[in-house]
């Protein structure tokens, strides 16, 4: 049983490339996030999606994109990266009722130099 | 809008004593609170939930949690604690009703638990 799968683990990106986060979850659920934690930051919502074709913005979601084709992936997307992106990035999945809980990633340690 | 306040960053500990990690939320309807548990380098894991009835939670690893509405709290506590138990500790927040999908977090509590 997966559950929440993240990749990759570690990335170091130069200043202005570009990258994907990909998330990919088996639980069927209809809604995915992904924050970024940030030390004394706790967790903050970039994007959200309520099901598949449907993507929202979370509290910070300049620089970043995501797309929703399918229940199962939501990748994230760095158009161009800057050094304020080093963070570490989550991908949380759950069902779509605010009463149960969500299930996170290993997560992404993602290093802008 | 929802928000959660931990009410300290930091928690030093020595082992086997009791601790509590106080957490505080906002909200205009009713809500479904959580605590989640972060070990180094790893991702988040459910510790316990409220969701209705009884307002004492039990979860994981001998931790237990006390929805206060009228105090709009839910501070976590475990009666003695172990050096296993150092991580960061998250509260957060769901509200009730319709389709509310978003879970808002307060900004952890690292607790430190020291021989």
């Amino acid at each position: 049983n997966a559950g929440v799968t993240q990749t990759p683990k570690f990335q170091v990106l130069k200043t202005g490339q570009s990258m994907t986060l990909q998330c990919a979850q088996d639980m069927n659920h209809e809604y995915m996030s992904w924050y970024r934690q940030d030390p004394g930051m706790g967790l903050r919502l970039i994007h959200y999606s309520v099901g598949a074709g449907i993507t929202d913005q979370g509290e910070v979601p300049n620089g970043y994109n995501v797309s929703r084709s399918t229940t199962e992936d939501f990748p994230l997307r760095l158009l161009s990266a800057a050094p304020s992106q080093t963070s570490v990035y989550f991908c949380a999945s759950r069902q779509r009722q605010g009463r149960t809980e969500a299930f996170f990633g290993q997560g992404t340690r993602l290093t802008v130099v | 809008a929802q928000s959660v306040t931990q009410l300290d960053s930091q928690v030093p500990v020595f082992e086997e004593a009791p601790v509590e990690l106080r957490c505080n939320y906002s909200s205009s309807v009713s809500v479904y609170l959580f605590w989640y548990v972060q070990y180094p380098n790893q991702g988040l894991q459910l510790l316990l939930k409220y969701l209705s009835g009884s307002t004492l939670v039990k979860g994981i690893n001998g931790f237990e949690a006390e929805f206060n509405k009228s105090q709009t709290s839910f501070h976590l506590r475990k009666p003695s604690v172990h050096i296993s138990d150092t991580a960061e500790y998250f509260c957060a927040v769901s509200e009730g009703g319709g389709s509310n999908y978003k879970l808002t977090f307060g900004k952890g509590t690292l607790l430190t638990v020291n021989p």
